[in-house]
């Protein structure tokens, strides 16, 4: 167990819908990432935030959006879904200014039908 | 563009042999190279990390080889269990603590009995 938390396990919904992915870090971790995990593209980064603020934004998508609440809890809202949102969502969470590990949540497993 | 090419994408090995997983970096600014295991329905889990300032870093039966001339390095899993058998991702972040991990497309292991 990482001590990272992400809720819910699966999400089924139909495409066009929104949905809400949420994200506990670890404690003590002010930097919380999201990554995507999809047979095609491999993981990949999507976004980056560090004590509420954004710090990093890589191929995430302008349906997709994230914010970090002053409890350091994230979301991550993706809108407009497609079937090709299908994949896996990561939350990791690490100590900035420590060694650099990054230790990663079970995963929200999104369908889109 | 892939930043790190990881190789081979999947590998068969006996019980009590070694599996070996390779992977290259393009980018020279990257200097935390983390290797992670991952279980089906499962998070990626950290299992060991190197700094180019070393060129092996071996915890238990894992051992990570790093040539930093050719910009490659390695996993080696000694004495290779059932247990072993799972994905495993390399991976690189650049500059200091807290930036974002570029993964490699993963290694599907399996260990015979």
């Amino acid at each position: 167990d990482s001590g990272v938390t992400q809720t819910p396990k699966h999400l089924i919904t139909a495409t066009g819908q929104r949905v809400t992915l949420r994200c506990s870090p670890r404690s003590g971790d002010l930097s919380v990432y999201w990554y995507q995990q999809s047979l095609d593209q491999g993981l990949q980064f999507l976004i980056q935030y560090y004590n509420g603020e954004e710090r990093a934004k890589g191929n995430i998508l302008e349906r997709f959006s994230a914010q970090q609440f002053p409890d350091l809890h994230s979301e991550l809202n993706l809108s407009s879904l497609e079937l090709g949102d299908s994949a896996l969502y990561f939350c990791a969470s690490s100590v900035v200014g420590g060694s650099g590990e990054q230790f990663f949540g079970p995963g929200t497993r999104l369908t889109v039908l | 563009q892939q930043q790190v090419k990881q190789s081979p994408q999947s590998l068969i090995v006996q019980k009590g042999g070694i599996s070996i997983i390779n992977c290259a970096y393009e980018n020279t600014a990257f200097d935390y190279f983390p290797w992670y295991q991952q279980f089906p329905g499962k998070g990626p889990a950290l299992l060991i990390a190197i700094r180019p300032d070393v060129s092996e870093k071996k915890e238990g039966r894992f051992t990570i080889s790093f040539n930093k001339s050719a910009k490659q390095f390695s996993l080696h899993i000694m004495d290779s269990q059932p247990g072993d058998s799972a994905t495993y991702f390399c991976a690189a972040t650049p500059g200091a603590a807290g930036n974002k991990l570029t993964f490699g497309g993963g290694t599907r292991v399996l260990v015979k009995p």
